[in-house]
């Protein structure tokens, strides 16, 4: 069974900050991997899709790139802000399924 | 846009009762599944499907059923509700693997057992 592991668990930066968080997979043979945005009490909101064949994503301050040699994924994130805030999982696609990490929690301070 | 809709948004259910936690999506996705999350853990597959008529199971089927009678349409259905199944539940939609990976989720439904 494979497994995703984020690193960190929970993170607390000043507003304005660069950050990285981490997403790793057992298996580096990875499909796709998405990456989501949840709020408090909310649903997932998709960031960043990279597919099999890609190495990176962009969408405005975020950067997603993928390295399946290392079985990893990371998230960057650009000039934090307050509105930031919010629990980021990472999903690989497993066969027809998407397999979840537990998530990294992130509180950007003004 | 509605994306994928569920309902309700919350219940609370007394052991041995049984529901059904409705979605439904309006972007011809062939695919859609049930996950449910349970605090500081990640999302798990309960169920999924590929298409209309064709069901599988996930990580953690035990306790629940579901159908799909329609492209659209993808209840759970929980039988003999017990309190392990206090949860929040999340229906996500996509084309597939190949057609276009991208997941859209719920909203969730949050469930409690008492």
């Amino acid at each position: 069974k494979q497994e995703v592991t984020q690193i960190p668990a929970a993170l607390s930066v000043p507003e304005g900050e660069n950050l990285v968080l981490n997403c790793s997979f057992t298996d580096s043979a990875i499909y796709n991997l998405q990456w989501f945005r949840q709020d408090p009490g909310k649903g997932l909101t998709s960031l960043l899709l990279i597919q099999s064949s890609q190495r990176e994503q962009t969408s405005g301050r975020l950067n997603a790139s993928l390295d399946k040699s290392s079985g990893r994924s990371t998230l960057y994130i650009a000039a934090s802000q307050p509105g930031d805030s919010a629990t980021y999982l990472c999903a690989r696609m497993e066969g027809q399924n998407f397999v979840f990490g537990p998530g990294t929690r992130l509180s950007v301070l003004p | 846009n509605a994306g994928v809709t569920q309902t309700p948004k919350f219940r609370i259910l007394k052991i041995g009762q049984s529901m059904t936690l409705q979605c439904t999506q309006d972007m011809n996705h062939n695919y859609m599944y049930w996950y449910r999350q349970d605090p500081g853990m990640g999302l798990k597959l309960i169920y999924y499907s590929v298409g209309a008529g064709i069901t599988d199971k996930g990580e953690v089927p035990n306790g629940y059923n579901v159908s799909r009678s329609t492209t659209e349409d993808f209840p759970l259905r929980l039988e003999l509700a017990a309190p392990s199944q206090t949860s929040v539940y999340f229906c996500a939609s996509s084309y597939g693997p190949q057609g276009g990976p991208e997941a859209f989720f719920g909203q969730g439904t949050r469930l409690t057992v008492v």
